[in-house]
C-alpha cells in the first residue's frame, strides 16, 4: 500500500521545545516538501528538497530545519526559534523534481504548542 | 511571499446551485494544478493545465487556464454535497520560486442541501 505516512496525526509541546515531525513515503517520489497551513492562509512552503542530501528553503523556512538524508524520509524540525508555531503541517512528495508533477499529501500533523 | 491570488475566499451555495473559483498571478505562469481538500483532509490533486486557453473537464468540473496564462478557474455545475471542501490552485513559473509550486490560499465551498 505505497503512500505518505506523518505522524504522530496530534503533537503537543511546550513552549521553547524543539519538536519532530517525521514524513515517510514508499512511492519511490524523487521530491519531497513541507507546508505549514494556518486558518485562511492556504499552503505555505517551508522547504523542498529534490533529491537526497539536498535541500532548499521555502517562503517561511526561518525556525524550521529539515533533514535528508534517506529518499523516503524527509523529517522537518520546528525550533523554538519559531515565534508561532501552531499550525497543520503537510508532507508531500512528488516522482520528479520539475513542477509539472503532481503532489501527493500526507495526512498532516496538527501540532499544538502550549 | 504567495503570488497567486484566489477569489473568493468563501462561498456558500444551495445544492444544485453552480459554483466558480478564480485564480490569477501578475506574472504568467508555466502551468497551474488544482488540488481539492475535504474538511479534516489533506489536498489531494484534481487536475494539471499547461497549454494557453486550455480547457478540461472532469464530470461536473470544468477547468480553464486563460490565454495569457495568468489566470485559471474552476467551475462547478449543478453543486452537490460531495463538493464540499476547500480547492487550491497552484502556479508555477514566478520569478523566484525555484522548482517549487505557489499555492493560492484557496476558495472554502459549503453547499447546503
Amino acid at each position: 500500500d505505497g503512500g505518505i505516512t506523518q505522524s504522530p496525526k496530534y503533537l503537543f509541546r511546550k513552549e521553547g521545545q524543539n519538536v519532530t515531525l517525521s514524513c515517510e513515503q514508499n512511492l519511490n517520489h524523487d521530491a519531497m516538501y513541507w507546508y505549514r497551513q494556518d486558518p485562511g492562509q492556504g499552503l505555505r512552503l517551508i522547504y523542498y528538497s529534490q533529491i537526497v542530501n539536498d535541500f532548499q528553503k521555502g517562503d517561511i523556512a526561518e525556525g524550521y530545519s529539515v533533514s535528508r538524508e534517506k529518499k523516503e524520509s524527509f523529517p522537518l524540525t520546528v525550533t523554538s526559534a519559531q515565534k508561532n508555531p501552531t499550525a497543520f503541517y503537510l508532507c508531500a512528495s512528488s516522482i520528479g523534481t520539475g513542477v509539472y508533477n503532481e503532489q501527493f499529501f500526507g495526512p498532516g500533523t496538527r501540532l499544538t504548542v502550549l | 511571499g504567495q503570488q497567486v491570488m484566489q477569489i473568493p475566499q468563501y462561498q456558500h451555495v444551495q445544492e444544485g446551485e453552480d459554483f466558480t473559483t478564480y485564480c490569477n498571478s501578475s506574472t504568467t505562469l508555466s502551468n497551474i494544478q488544482w488540488y481539492k481538500q475535504r474538511p479534516g483532509g489533506h489536498p489531494v490533486f484534481l487536475i494539471q493545465l499547461v497549454k494557453s486557453g486550455e480547457v478540461k473537464k472532469q464530470k461536473r468540473l470544468t477547468f480553464q487556464f486563460g490565454e495569457a496564462k495568468k489566470n485559471s478557474s474552476l467551475h462547478i455545475t449543478a453543486t452537490q454535497t460531495t463538493d464540499v471542501g476547500t480547492y487550491f490552485c497552484a502556479g508555477s513559473g514566478i520569478k523566484g520560486s525555484g522548482y517549487a509550486l505557489n499555492f493560492g490560499k484557496g476558495t472554502s465551498l459549503l453547499v447546503t442541501p
